[in-house]
């Protein structure tokens, strides 16, 4: 079975601008989750989504979105780039409610 | 809020001595609670969950509600065991899933 896909791997953008990622998750998952990852603030949760509906969110502002299809892939976006949102972004995916989640390898997002 | 911390970055241990990677956690609720392992250049993996009460790999973690922990441990510790550990919690009812900083383990041979 394969496994979380996120594209694209590596991302160079500059501020102001603003990006799209994406995330696959495993066949038969309907939960996706969203994290940031940095190395002062560890991981932190951006959003989840079930069955297309957001079903919780982060304490992120909101240039940071979300949306999940009827196929249950993912995507993030990010508008108006900050240097501070350099970062690897992980998506996780999972059966539903309380179940175990897989990670992707992430997106590493790089602002100059 | 629910609230995950690990109080150690590195840990650092010997080969074949007893390893102990310390969480505490904050939630009012009966919260469920998982330890996952990063190694070198892999993804983020599920290592354990309390509620499955089973070893993996050699790594046991008990729920002491008391002390509000779920510290990880494992009396033997390899080499391929160096990796960077995180604890997570996941509330009741619609609530993420939060983690702790991470502890980074060492095993020196």
């Amino acid at each position: 079975k394969a496994g979380v896909t996120q594209t694209p791997r590596y991302l160079i953008k500059t501020r102001g601008q603003q990006v799209t990622l994406s995330c696959s998750p495993i066949s038969g998952h309907r939960s996706v989750s969203w994290y940031q990852q940095t190395p002062g603030q560890g991981l932190q949760f951006l959003f989840e989504y079930f069955s297309e509906t957001q079903r919780n969110k982060g304490n992120f502002p909101g240039r940071f979105s979300g949306r999940q299809f009827s196929n249950s892939r993912s995507e993030m976006n990010v508008s108006t780039l900050e240097l501070g949102d350099s970062a690897l972004y992980l998506c996780a995916s999972s059966l539903g409610f309380n179940q175990p989640q897989h990670f992707g390898d992430g997106t590493r997002l790089s602002i100059l | 809020a629910q609230r995950v911390t690990q109080p150690e970055k590195l840990l650092s241990v010997f080969k074949g001595a007893p390893v102990e990677l310390k969480c505490n956690y904050s939630y009012s609720g009966s919260p469920e609670l998982f330890w996952y392992v990063q190694y070198s250049r892999q993804r983020l993996q599920l290592l354990l969950r309390h509620i499955s009460r089973e070893s993996i790999k050699g790594f046991t973690a008990d729920l002491n509600k008391g002390e509000t922990s779920f510290h990880l441990k494992k009396p033997f510790a390899q080499e391929e065991d160096s990796a960077m550990y995180y604890c997570a919690l996941k509330g009741s009812g619609n609530t993420p899933l939060v983690f702790g900083k991470g502890t980074r383990l060492s095993v020196i041979a």
